[in-house]
């Protein structure tokens, strides 16, 4: 079975905060996506990475970075934190490589802003 | 838990009931399809996936439905169980956009005793 696993379930910061999650699989997957879901408007993308040190925008990347320096390790950061951050952020895996595109999800984190 | 959806279309089945959720896609250039379930709380679940070339797709108590013509996605759940209770939605991948998937913004089905 796909793991992955993010850094904490549920975290609160203030305006201002430099943030970061975490994301790890143990899949050797090369594909990681970040995600952050509010009511009614589903699954945004943030950025996703094809490889280590590779990454790309999402749909809604500003305010977000990413780091991949290891394969099975995706991080999100949030340079200054506010309260329009404050979302459920999900991590995705996908083996794109083995010819399928079913993206693998984390638990979640729930950030609070405030 | 947490809600995912505040203001989703919610289905109401009754247990031992089957259930039918829609999702409609606009891309006619969509290869794949996924079907998550998403629990209170939880990271989306995989449940069922269909590709372009079929028509339908069965697993245990699940089946998926396509039709192209009329780009609508289906997804059935047999003898639906207390369990099932959650907000599913779909996915499509089009093609040659490596693996990123459109996520549908999902039905919340909840069990009736």
């Amino acid at each position: 079975d796909v793991k992955v696993t993010q850094s904490s379930r549920y975290l609160v910061k203030r305006t201002g905060e430099k943030v970061f999650l975490e994301c790890v699989q143990d899949m050797d997957h090369e594909n990681m996506f970040w995600y952050r879901q509010d009511p009614g408007l589903g699954l945004r993308l943030i950025y996703f990475s094809y490889d280590v040190k590779m990454k790309e925008k999402g749909d809604i990347p500003e305010g977000y970075s990413v780091s991949r320096e290891k394969k099975e390790r995706f991080s999100l950061i949030l340079e200054s934190a506010s309260t329009n951050q404050t979302s459920m952020y999900l991590c995705a895996t996908c083996d794109e490589a083995g010819g399928v595109d079913t993206q693998y999800f984390g638990p979640g984190t729930r950030l609070t802003v405030l | 838990g947490e809600s995912v959806g505040l203001h989703l279309p919610t289905l109401s089945v009754q247990e031992g009931d089957n259930s039918i959720i829609n999702c409609a896609y606009s891309n006619s250039a969509s290869d794949y399809f996924i079907w998550y379930k998403q629990e209170s709380g939880k990271g989306p679940q995989f449940i069922i996936d269909i590709r372009s070339n079929m028509d339908k797709r069965q697993g245990q108590r699940v089946t998926v439905l396509l039709n192209k013509t009329v780009k609508h996605l289906s997804l059935q759940i047999a003898a639906t169980q207390p369990g099932d209770s959650a907000v599913y939605f779909c996915a499509e991948k089009t093609t040659g956009t490596a693996s990123k998937l459109t996520f549908g913004t999902g039905t919340r089905l909840q069990v009736t005793l």
